[in-house]
């Protein structure tokens, strides 16, 4: 079972460049979420998706973009990086998460250490 | 604002110790409670906490939820150096502020 697929595992970019940070799972979760990790600061949301053609922001939206063209697929769009994004990024799936639901455990890919200089 | 806290921030203990993890949250429309490990890559599942008073376990590790003082504590008992891990706490509420502590650093020393 793959799960969940980030790639790439490592990424350094100039400033004002932009990327993309693919996401793949292949658990039919509706749910996924892009967070990032920053010393002392625990996991902070980016963006959200609950399901296909649905998208939110989280708490640190800015800077990111994304898209869900399919249940499968979740990318996080860099539009024009900067030092401040130097971070590891997770994805993440759900089963099942709002306010209706018991907010399932996120299953997270390996992460994506992003250095930006 | 939704708030979770996690304490100690870092712990250190020899194999064999027993450690106390604590999590409290402020969070609107709380439902559960959810601990996972991280080691060096993803963060990987533990326990989910709905239920106040109810205490889940696996193996040594166990964890319980007192939602009347708004917080959860998981414990170890006898650590193994295997054990060492970033302890990451989360309180998922409103679905836009899905909330995680800053976690416990726990180093287990052989």
């Amino acid at each position: 079972n793959a799960g969940v697929t980030q790639t790439p595992k490592f990424q350094v970019l100039k400033t004002g460049q932009s990327m993309t940070l693919q996401c793949a799972q292949d658990m039919n979760h509706e749910y996924m979420s892009w967070y990032r990790q920053d010393p002392g600061m625990g996991l902070r949301l980016i963006h959200y998706s609950v399901g296909a053609g649905i998208t939110d922001q989280g708490e640190v939206p800015n800077g990111y973009n994304v898209s869900r063209s399919t249940t499968e697929d979740f990318p996080l769009r860099l539009l024009s990086a900067a030092p401040s994004q130097t971070s590891v990024y997770f994805c993440a799936s759900s089963y099942s998460r709002g306010p209706s639901s018991y907010n399932s455990p996120l299953h997270f890919g390996n992460g994506t250490r992003l250095t930006v200089t | 604002e939704d708030k979770v806290v996690q304490s100690p921030l870092s712990l250190v203990v020899h194999e064999g110790d027993t450690v106390t993890l604590n999590c409290s949250y402020e969070v609107t429309n709380f439902r559960s409670l959810l601990w996972y490990k991280q080691e060096k890559k993803a963060p990987t599942f533990l326990f989910m906490l709905t239920s106040s008073g109810i205490e889940k376990k696996s193996g040594r590790l166990s964890s319980i939820l007192d939602k009347k003082e708004l917080f959860s504590i998981l414990n170890i008992t006898a650590t193994q150096t295997g054990d060492s891990a970033v302890y990451l706490c989360e309180a998922p509420g409103s679905a836009r502020q899905l909330t995680f502590g800053s976690g416990t650093q726990l180093t287990v020393l052989p």
